[in-house]
């Protein structure tokens, strides 16, 4: 099966700096990578998604990237917002495993005004 | 739309007793699955199913049971409550297989003592 990690656990920005959050990966096989944004005692929300045959994909203030020679991918968030405050998941879609998403632990954002 | 839809929020359980987590969804969604989540944890998929009358088991199946008589709903038995299953519990639904955005539901907070 697929074993996804993701780091750091938490992370505490200034408003206005960047945030990077990193994920990694175990099966080659896996062709879909989407970020979810939980809000405290909310409902995971895609913010942004992308699959196996780009490398970066950008929308506004949020991009990721993805190098599958090395297995990772990664979410960046630019000129960070206090509403941006909250736990982001990564995922990985393992292509041959019908639609079963495995979650990386999450981190938690804080944007501090 | 309303989307996907969780009964109840909250539900308090005694170990041993057995209670039924309902999900449905408006969409005409083929794919829907259920996730618990753990505390400071990501997602882990108990069951999904690809289309009514089909169903199949995620990385946590244990002590849960599903089907899938309708494309709009998608139950989720726990047969014996353990304290163990205290968890929030998220159904997710998407158009189809693959590389399609899930939409997650509001969420079911259940305690066993």
């Amino acid at each position: 099966g697929e074993n996804v990690e993701q780091h750091p656990s938490t992370l505490s920005v200034q408003e206005g700096d960047s945030a990077v959050i990193k994920c990694t990966y175990s099966d080659s096989a896996s062709n879909y990578f989407p970020w979810y944004k939980q809000e405290l005692g909310k409902r995971p929300q895609l913010i942004i998604d992308i699959r196996s045959n780009v490398g970066e994909k950008k929308d506004q203030r949020i991009a990721v990237t993805l190098n599958k020679t090395a297995k990772h991918f990664s979410l960046h968030i630019t000129e960070t917002q206090p509403e941006d405050s909250a736990v982001y998941f990564c995922a990985a879609l393992l292509g041959n495993a019908g639609n079963m998403l495995t979650f990386g632990g999450g981190t938690r954002l804080m944007v501090k005004p | 739309n309303a989307g996907v839809t969780q009964t109840p929020k909250f539900q308090v359980l005694k170990t041993g007793q057995s209670m039924t987590l309902q999900c449905a969804q408006d969409m005409n969604h083929e794919y829907m699955s259920w996730y618990r989540q753990d505390p400071g944890m990501g997602l882990r998929l108990i069951h999904y199913s690809v289309g009514a009358g089909i169903t199949d088991q995620g990385e946590v199946p244990n002590g849960y049971n599903v089907s899938r008589s309708t494309t709009e709903d998608f139950p989720l038995r726990l047969l014996s409550a353990a304290p163990s299953q205290t968890s929030v519990y998220f159904c997710a639904s998407s158009r189809g297989q693959g590389t399609e955005t899930q939409y997650f539901g509001p969420g079911t907070r259940l305690l066993v003592l």
